[in-house]
């Protein structure tokens, strides 16, 4: 079992569709999750950081984590084209290293 | 808005040569790290660096590379020999230490062997 895992899309939504986008992990020792943003051939961009289970809400994103489900999400409200990119969730333990989901592509249709 | 800047942002090496690719983290921060994209797969942690040591590596970074924070400002990655499966996309970020902060990231160096 992968230790990260996440559906690679391609997901197509029309402009202003709610999106959502999850993933699954199975290392119950990641308390801190993240949420990143990468367009083709350019570096992970921080969207959103939570800390252990809960909601947290930025603008038209919210992230949710539910460690006992061990499931975390992104939810885009009023999606636009411009949000068309890679997203990659991406956690961590009480160590330094990042493990990363293999992202999903997102694609909003004007 | 403070950033991580990356040195080149693409790389063509022949396959045997050294190569060293740079890395200016945010002015502030603390805790340095390396990881590499493979077209087409996942982000991989390659090594975390602090307090001018390597605090965490992994088994991708075996002896041909090394890292080193020559100055108050840049970090570096050098791959001894290159092989042509270290071709990929290779990122450093950083972030501050206060407390368990998210990472940055810079925008990458492709490097291509040959």
């Amino acid at each position: 079992q992968k230790e990260v895992e996440q559906d690679p899309g391609p997901l197509s939504v029309p402009e202003g569709a709610i999106v959502s986008l999850n993933c699954t992990y199975s290392n119950s020792a990641f308390q801190y999750f993240m949420w990143y943003r990468q367009y083709s051939r350019k570096g992970p961009e921080l969207l959103m950081y939570t800390y252990s289970s809960g909601n947290k809400e930025d603008g038209r994103f919210t992230a949710q984590v539910d460690k006992s489900s061990k499931y975390i999400s992104l939810f885009i409200r009023d999606s636009q084209p411009s949000d068309s990119a890679t997203y990659l969730c991406a956690m961590k333990g009480a160590g330094n290293m990042l493990t990363f989901g293999g992202g999903t592509r997102l694609m909003v249709k004007p | 808005e403070p950033e991580v800047t990356q040195t080149p942002s693409h790389q063509v090496t022949q396959m045997g040569q050294e190569v060293i690719l740079r890395c200016v983290p945010i002015s502030n921060h603390l805790y340095f790290y390396w990881y590499r994209q493979i077209l087409g797969q996942k982000v991989e942690f390659l090594v975390s660096f602090y307090n001018n040591e390597i605090s965490e590596k992994s088994e991708i970074f075996d002896d041909q590379f090394s890292v080193e924070r020559p100055d108050g400002s840049n970090f570096t990655l050098k791959i001894r020999s290159t092989k042509l499966e270290d071709s990929a996309m290779y990122f450093c970020a950083s972030r501050n230490g206060a407390g368990n902060t998210e990472a940055f990231f810079g925008q990458g160096t492709r490097l291509t062997v040959v």
